[in-house]
C-alpha cells in the first residue's frame, strides 16, 4: 500500500524529447509538490498544487509542465529535454493545506543524455 | 527572501560519536521540520516543532527550536551506521507565505564508520 507512488522510477532519455513523470498518493491530501534534487542533493522546489490549484509556481523553465487531474494525481511534463534537466525528482504531498509533514514518493531519477 | 541555511554540509564520524546539524533561518520560522534521507532513498519526515525554545527527543535524536524560532539543531548520541543519510531541516515563514511552502536547507550528508 504505497502511500505516495512515481512512475516511472528511472528515466533515460535523449536531449531535446518530451516525458512525462506521474504522480499519485491514496493519502487522501489535497496539496501535492514537484522537487528537483540534483547531484548535490539540493531539494528545490517546483510546483505545489492545493484541491488541483496552481499555488505554488517556482522559477523553472516552462518547458516544464505539471497538470492535475485530480487532487491525488500531479503530473510533470518536461519538454525539449536538456542535459541540465538531469536529477531526481520527487513528488510529495501533504494533508490540508499543507502545513503538516510531507510524505515523498520514492523519486525518479531522470538522465538526459 | 526567504533562505534556511544548515550546516555542515558533509560529516563524517566513527561509529559512536556524536552529530550535530544546525539550520539559521534569516526569518522568523513558524514552524520547522526535520527529514532523513537514505542514500538512494526520498526524504522520510522525523519530526515537526513549533514552539520557541522546544526540545524532542527521539531514542539518540534530539531536535531543538530556537527561542527567537531562527534556528534549530539536530544531535544524535553515539552515532551507528544506520544514521548515515542526509538530514535536511525545513522551515515555514512566520509571516504566512505562500500555502505549503516549506524552504529545505540545503542537508548535512553524514556518513558513519564502523
Amino acid at each position: 500500500d504505497t502511500a505516495v507512488s512515481q512512475t516511472p522510477k528511472y528515466l533515460v532519455t535523449q536531449m531535446g524529447n518530451d516525458k512525462s513523470i506521474k504522480c499519485e498518493q491514496n493519502l487522501g491530501h489535497d496539496t501535492m509538490y514537484w522537487y528537483k534534487q540534483d547531484s548535490k542533493k539540493f531539494l528545490k522546489i517546483m510546483f505545489s498544487y492545493n484541491n488541483k490549484e496552481l499555488i505554488i509556481n517556482e522559477t523553472v523553465p516552462n518547458r516544464f509542465s505539471p497538470k492535475s487531474p485530480d487532487k491525488a494525481h500531479l503530473n510533470l511534463h518536461i519538454n525539449s529535454l536538456e542535459l541540465g534537466d538531469s536529477a531526481v525528482y520527487f513528488c510529495a504531498s501533504s494533508q490540508g493545506q499543507g502545513w503538516g509533514e510531507q510524505y515523498f514518493g520514492p523519486g525518479t531519477r531522470l538522465t538526459v543524455t | 527572501g526567504q533562505q534556511v541555511m544548515q550546516i555542515p554540509q558533509y560529516q563524517h564520524v566513527q561509529e559512536g560519536e556524536d552529530f550535530t546539524t544546525y539550520c539559521n533561518s534569516s526569518t522568523t520560522l513558524s514552524n520547522i521540520q526535520w527529514y532523513k534521507q537514505r542514500p538512494g532513498g526520498h526524504p522520510v519526515f522525523l519530526i515537526q516543532l513549533v514552539k520557541s525554545g522546544e526540545v524532542k527527543k527521539q531514542k539518540r535524536l534530539t531536535f531543538q527550536f530556537g527561542e527567537a524560532k531562527k534556528n534549530s539543531s539536530l544531535h544524535i548520541t553515539a552515532t551507528q551506521t544506520t544514521d548515515v543519510g542526509t538530514y535536511f531541516c525545513a522551515g515555514r515563514d512566520d509571516r504566512g507565505s505562500t500555502l505549503g511552502r516549506l524552504y529545505f536547507g540545503r542537508g548535512t550528508q553524514l556518513t558513519v564508520w564502523p
